[in-house]
């Protein structure tokens, strides 16, 4: 099983950022991917999950509004897109799936850095 | 929002130490209480689920327990590669939040 994410960004506050995590070595639409972020010297945080199967998503009330995740069933790869961003955003993004026996996160992606500023 | 509140945030301990950490919830959430480990520049790892099993893979000297808020993660026999910042994190329901982290540092 393994989770690879796309690269490092750098974008302006008010921007847009798009997030790739492509799965392999599962049967993708079997199991929720989650994305969980770490400030620079922070704890982490849940932002969200996706049922890749169906496509339906539960969002973190915090990010709701600014925080859209979809899926490609045909690349196995799911989306995590965060809008109007801010300095606060600036994190490591990480795409997680979640474990067969409970609802834990294993394995990660590499994680994502991105960088808001002006 | 479930609360996760660990500690300590930060100790130092020797190769070959017990080490023990906690990590306690705001409200009740039985069992549902994972844990993790993360190295610098790294993606956090899985260490234990449902409180005390463990994941597989993961080296017996670790252990968890607890069920309600208050729960434990104990390093037996401290190693080399167990320095690093471990996180609990509850699965009882949404939003899904973890404790602030717990740095294990090299006395």
């Amino acid at each position: 099983v393994q989770l690879v994410q796309s690269g490092a960004e750098v974008k302006k506050p008010g921007a847009s950022v798009k997030v790739s995590c492509k799965a392999s070595g599962y049967t993708f639409t079997t199991y929720y991917m989650h994305w969980v972020r770490q400030a620079p010297g922070q704890g982490l945080e849940w932002m969200g999950m996706i049922n890749p199967g169906g496509g339906s998503t539960n969002y973190a009330q915090k990010l709701q509004g600014r925080v859209t995740m979809t899926r490609d069933t045909s690349t196995s790869t799911v989306y995590m897109e965060l809008s109007s961003l801010r300095s606060e955003d600036t994190a490591v993004y990480y795409c997680a799936r979640q474990s067969r026996l409970a609802v834990a996160f294993d394995p990660w992606g590499q994680g994502t850095l991105v960088t808001v500023s002006s | 929002d479930i609360q996760m509140t660990q500690s300590p945030s930060s100790l130092s301990a020797s190769i070959g130490d017990r080490v023990t950490i906690t990590c306690r919830a705001s409200q009740t959430i039985s069992s549902y209480l994972n844990w993790y480990q993360q190295k610098p520049g790294k993606a956090p790892k899985l260490l234990m689920y449902a409180a005390s099993s463990l994941q597989s893979g993961v080296p017996s000297r670790f252990s968890g327990s607890g069920s309600g808020t208050d729960f434990t993660l104990t390093i037996n026999s401290l190693q080399p590669e167990d320095f690093a910042t471990y996180y609990c994190q509850q699965n009882y329901s949404t939003p899904w939040t973890f404790g602030q982290g717990t740095k294990v540092e090299i006395k």
